[in-house]
């Protein structure tokens, strides 16, 4: 089936470290995106991919770095400069970019099922 | 500024008791308005998509609307299994989400 993985469900980070999200989909989707969850509040957009080898800072890439160096795969680091790192993160695909579809087209995101990450 | 605003933020429900989850909006061109369910611990799941004013879409209990300015996603007899939090969407040249609305329904 058809989906996006996220690994691992549970990270811990020390201060000062880096640490990778893993996010990879089999549904030949070109468009990719990080998602920031934190209690009470909506999702807030961190990076977002259009295509391989380009990536688009969101409302709060502060801290945080992505790459896309294959279509199936857009890991999140998660940096040391980020200072408030703790929180759910969510990675979504879509079949192309909503600046690009047209009116009355399929673009809803499919999600991942998250990464929790917690500083120790 | 673009805005997506749900309410409750909460509602408690008994089993059987049907109500509705409101989503207002204001952006210059919608796209396209999306209702998910989030389960705790997980990653949303896609439930409907409405695109213009005046359409509707159901899926078992669920039943979304549209107007020019807000949706509603309407709950029949719900049962406990449709706890959850219900994620709102729109789309104008980007997807902006609301802050969702975490219903419970008591057996």
């Amino acid at each position: 089936d058809g989906g996006i993985t996220q690994s691992p469900k549970y990270l811990f980070r020390k201060e000062g470290q880096n640490v990778t999200l893993s996010c990879e989909q089999n549904l030949n989707h070109d468009a990719m995106y990080w998602y920031r969850q934190d209690p009470g509040q909506g999702l807030r957009l961190i990076y977002y991919s259009q295509i391989v080898n380009d990536f688009q800072k969101g409302d709060i890439a502060e801290g945080y770095s992505v790459s896309r160096e294959k279509k199936e795969s857009f890991p999140l680091t998660v940096t040391s400069a980020q200072k408030n790192p703790t929180a759910f993160y969510l990675c979504a695909s879509s079949p192309y970019p909503v600046r690009l579809a047209g009116t009355n087209t399929n673009y809803g995101y499919t999600f991942g099922s998250g990464t929790r990450l917690t500083v120790v | 500024e673009d805005q997506v605003t749900q309410s409750p933020e909460a509602l408690r429900l008994q089993e059987g008791e049907s109500s509705s989850l409101n989503c207002s909006y204001t952006v210059s061109g919608l796209r396209g308005l999306f209702w998910y369910r989030q389960d705790p611990g997980k990653g949303p799941e896609f439930l409907f998509t409405l695109y213009s004013a005046g359409e509707e879409k159901e899926k078992e209990r669920l039943k979304a609307t549209l107007t020019k300015k807000e949706s509603f996603l309407h709950i029949t007899a719900p049962k406990p299994e449709d706890s959850a939090t219900y994620l709102c969407a729109v789309a104008d040249d980007k997807i902006i989400f609301g802050k969702g609305t975490r219903l419970h329904i008591l057996p």
